[in-house]
């Protein structure tokens, strides 16, 4: 119940294309779930993130739909850019009394010319 | 956005000594950091939850006594590899906590490359 599912392993886009990750949870008692860009030999870095009260949130290129009611949510990227190209990790975590992140399996995405 | 500093960014020891990481959140105060182990290509695995002054709460199957965690400071945690093995080899990152407000954050470190010979 505490397994992020994220979708799809790897993907290709080409550039100026839109980019799309999804991800499902289980656990309703999840209430914050965040987007993290790594690219290779570093750690994470936040992207983008969201709390169940809205359905989307847009930060510039980057936007992550939300459906509650089927327990899923996707990071779109629009007008993807080769420096786009990196492993993306959709989260999530309960916020009160637990901040422990559970991590979906990464996306490697790659953004060709 | 907030500074996590991990160090060192990549450490080759011998099978059986020690290896000790350092997370500091460089301009905020972190009662709360967390590590992970990353394998190649592979998602990050939560082993242990670091809480200033108190001692870490271990993830089901990490070895306390293997890997051993202090955070002595507001500002740093360390993770200490005790009798390192090749199947210890690994990236590991750390995480603090940032908290503004209702607003809560998590800034990671840039990650430490152990290779045990």
């Amino acid at each position: 119940q505490q397994q992020v599912k994220q979708s799809p392993q790897s993907l290709i886009v080409q550039k100026g294309g839109i980019s799309i990750i999804n991800c499902a949870y289980e656990n309703t008692a999840f209430d914050y779930f965040p987007w993290y860009q790594q690219f290779p030999g570093k750690g994470p870095a936040l992207l983008i993130a969201i709390r169940p009260d809205v359905s989307e949130k847009k930060e510039g290129r980057f936007t992550i739909s939300f459906n509650k009611s089927a327990k899923q949510f996707s990071l779109h990227i629009m007008d993807s850019q080769p420096g786009d190209s990196a492993t993306y990790f959709c989260a999530a975590s309960m916020r009160v009394g637990n901040e422990k992140l559970t991590f979906g399996t990464g996306t490697r995405l790659t953004i060709i010319p | 956005g907030a500074v996590v500093s991990q160090h060192p960014s990549w450490v080759i020891c011998k099978s059986g000594t020690s290896v000790k990481i350092e997370c500091r959140s460089l301009d905020f105060q972190a009662t709360t950091m967390f590590w992970y182990r990353q394998f190649p290509k592979q998602s990050l695995m939560l082993m242990a939850t670091s809480n200033e002054g108190s001692k870490a709460t271990y993830e089901q199957g990490v070895e306390k006594d293997k890997f051993l965690i202090n955070h002595a400071s507001l500002t740093l945690s360390t993770l200490t590899v005790t009798s390192a093995h090749p199947e210890d080899s690994s990236f590991y990152i750390c995480s603090a906590r940032l908290l503004s407000g209702r607003n809560e954050k998590l800034f990671f470190g840039s990650g430490t490359q152990l290779s045990v010979l």
